[in-house]
């Protein structure tokens, strides 16, 4: 199974509410990454986990949380956002180290904040 | 910091011809990896070819070759015999631990 599976593949919310991404791999990978892609953009960095250590944070504001309950699963959770956050929500993880391993992307989550 | 840059925005090919895009990137380290990725539109992003920075021979993957230039930093991509399947953006990557950066992308377009 060489598959990064993220739900949901769409979201709508409000600026109060409070919602939560998902990703999930089962590659035995021990590096988990959350990335934002605005339209025709590269991805940007938000977050990255190394043996569900949180070893990166690219100064993501904190209406972003990140958390990584065990070595397959990486959730993003949302509060408060605002509507520049619209984006692709991309997961990716690798064997280890991203600059040793290719990164698996996930298909993303288009987050919609109105 | 360390940055990466790719000058053609866009670009297109004849089908069966050949194409090479550019990649740029700036850095103080030795050590380091060099990745293009491609992300077809609205499919998901997957790895073209890899380069290890202390490695001078350069990578090849099937119809896909770089020309990597340590000393130059330079790091371009070519697509040999293309096919209507390879259309999409393609990004170039420098990693180094657990840091990616990503270029701007160029957007191939395939002419049937």
């Amino acid at each position: 199974d060489t598959e990064v599976t993220q739900t949901p593949k769409h979201l709508v919310m409000g600026m109060t509410n409070k919602k939560s991404l998902k990703c999930e791999q089962h590659m035995g990978h021990r590096a988990m990454y959350w990335y934002k892609q605005k339209a025709k953009k590269p991805p940007e960095l938000m977050f990255v986990y190394s043996y569900e250590k949180l070893s990166i944070n690219e100064s993501v504001p904190s209406r972003f949380s990140p958390e990584c309950p065990n070595s397959s699963l990486l959730n993003l959770h949302l509060h408060a956002l605002q509507p520049e956050d619209s984006a692709l929500y991309l997961c990716a993880s690798s064997l280890g180290l991203a600059g040793a391993y290719e990164q698996y992307f996930g298909p993303g989550t288009r987050l919609t904040v109105t | 910091a360390q940055t990466v840059t790719q000058s053609q925005p866009e670009m297109s090919v004849q089908e069966a011809e050949t194409v090479t895009l550019s990649c740029t990137y700036d850095t103080s380290e030795s050590d380091y990896y060099l990745f293009w990725y491609k992300q077809p539109p609205s499919r998901q992003m997957i790895l073209v070819i890899r380069q290890e920075a202390y490695k001078q021979q350069n990578a090849t993957e099937n119809r896909f070759s770089v020309n990597f230039q340590k000393a130059a930093k330079s790091f371009s991509l070519k697509i040999s015999d293309s096919q209507l399947g390879d259309a999409a953006m393609y990004f170039c990557a420098y990693s180094r631990y657990d840091k990616v950066i990503f270029g701007p992308g160029t957007s191939l377009s395939v002419i049937p």
